[in-house]
C-alpha cells in the first residue's frame, strides 16, 4: 500500500498565478478529505468527497479556491488567483469508510510570494 | 468557535518519564476520538483511538483516557523516548452526525535524552 501521494511536495508561487494541488487516495477508500495547516488555525477542513461527490465544502475560504474529484483515484484543489495569505501546508487525507481512521499525504508546502 | 482544544502548545519531558498530553472539547455530539501523531516534512499518522462508549483504551506504551462528563481525553505515554519528540494532534467525529473530523491545533512533544 503506498499510501496517499500528494505533489508537488513544495510549490512557490507569485501572488496571481494559479495553483493546482494533486492527490492519489488510497486504493479502495470512499473518502477523501483536503486540510489545510496554519499556524495560526491548525489543521482545517476545506472539503471533502464521498465516492467522487463534493459532500461539503464549506471550509473552501472562498471563490478562488475550488476542488474537483473526477474519479476514485484522483482529485485535485486549485487556487485561482493565489495570494500571499494562501501559504500553508495542504494535505489530503483519505479513509475507507465513516468508522476508519484518516490516512494522510506528506503534504503540499504552498509559499505565495 | 474551536470545538476541540488543546491548550498547551509545547510539552517537554525526560526520556523514561511519562508524557501526558491533554485535549479538551465542546460538542457534546462527539462520539469517537482520536490522536495522530505528526512529524516535521510528514503528514499526520493515526495513533490511537477511543468510543465515547469506553473511559480507556491502551496500546503497548500509549493509554487514552476519556472524561465524558468533563469533556476532557488525555493521552499518555510510558515511557516516553526520544522517538516520540512530534507533534500531537486530537480530534474528534460525531458518527451520527457529520463526517467532518475536528482537529485541534496540536501539542509539541519534545523528549529529551
Amino acid at each position: 500500500d503506498a499510501g496517499v501521494i500528494q505533489s508537488p511536495r513544495h510549490e512557490v508561487t507569485e501572488m496571481g498565478q494559479e495553483v493546482t494541488l494533486r492527490c492519489k487516495p488510497i486504493s479502495g477508500h470512499d473518502y477523501l478529505f483536503w486540510y489545510r495547516q496554519t499556524m495560526m488555525r491548525g489543521l482545517e477542513l476545506l472539503i471533502y468527497f464521498n465516492n467522487n461527490v463534493p459532500i461539503d465544502d464549506s471550509g473552501m475560504p472562498e471563490d478562488r479556491f475550488s476542488a474537483k474529484m473526477p474519479n476514485a483515484s484522483f482529485s485535485t484543489l486549485k487556487i485561482q488567483p493565489s495570494e500571499p495569505r494562501d501559504s500553508a501546508v495542504y494535505f489530503c487525507a483519505s479513509r475507507r469508510d465513516r468508522r476508519s481512521p484518516l490516512h494522510f499525504g506528506n503534504g503540499t508546502r504552498l509559499t505565495v510570494t | 468557535d474551536q470545538q476541540v482544544k488543546q491548550n498547551s502548545p509545547s510539552l517537554s519531558v525526560q526520556e523514561g518519564r511519562i508524557s501526558i498530553l491533554n485535549c479538551d472539547y465542546t460538542n457534546s455530539m462527539f462520539d469517537y476520538f482520536l490522536w495522530y501523531k505528526k512529524y516535521p516534512a510528514e503528514g499526520p499518522t493515526f495513533l490511537i483511538s477511543i468510543s465515547s462508549i469506553k473511559d480507556k483504551n491502551e496500546d503497548g506504551r500509549f493509554t487514552v483516557f476519556l472524561n465524558k462528563s468533563a469533556k476532557h481525553l488525555s493521552l499518555h505515554i510510558v515511557p516516553s523516548q526520544p522517538g516520540d519528540s512530534a507533534v500531537y494532534f486530537c480530534a474528534a467525529i460525531s458518527w451520527g452526525g457529520s463526517e467532518k473530523l475536528v482537529f485541534g491545533k496540536g501539542t509539541k512533544l519534545t523528549v529529551n535524552p
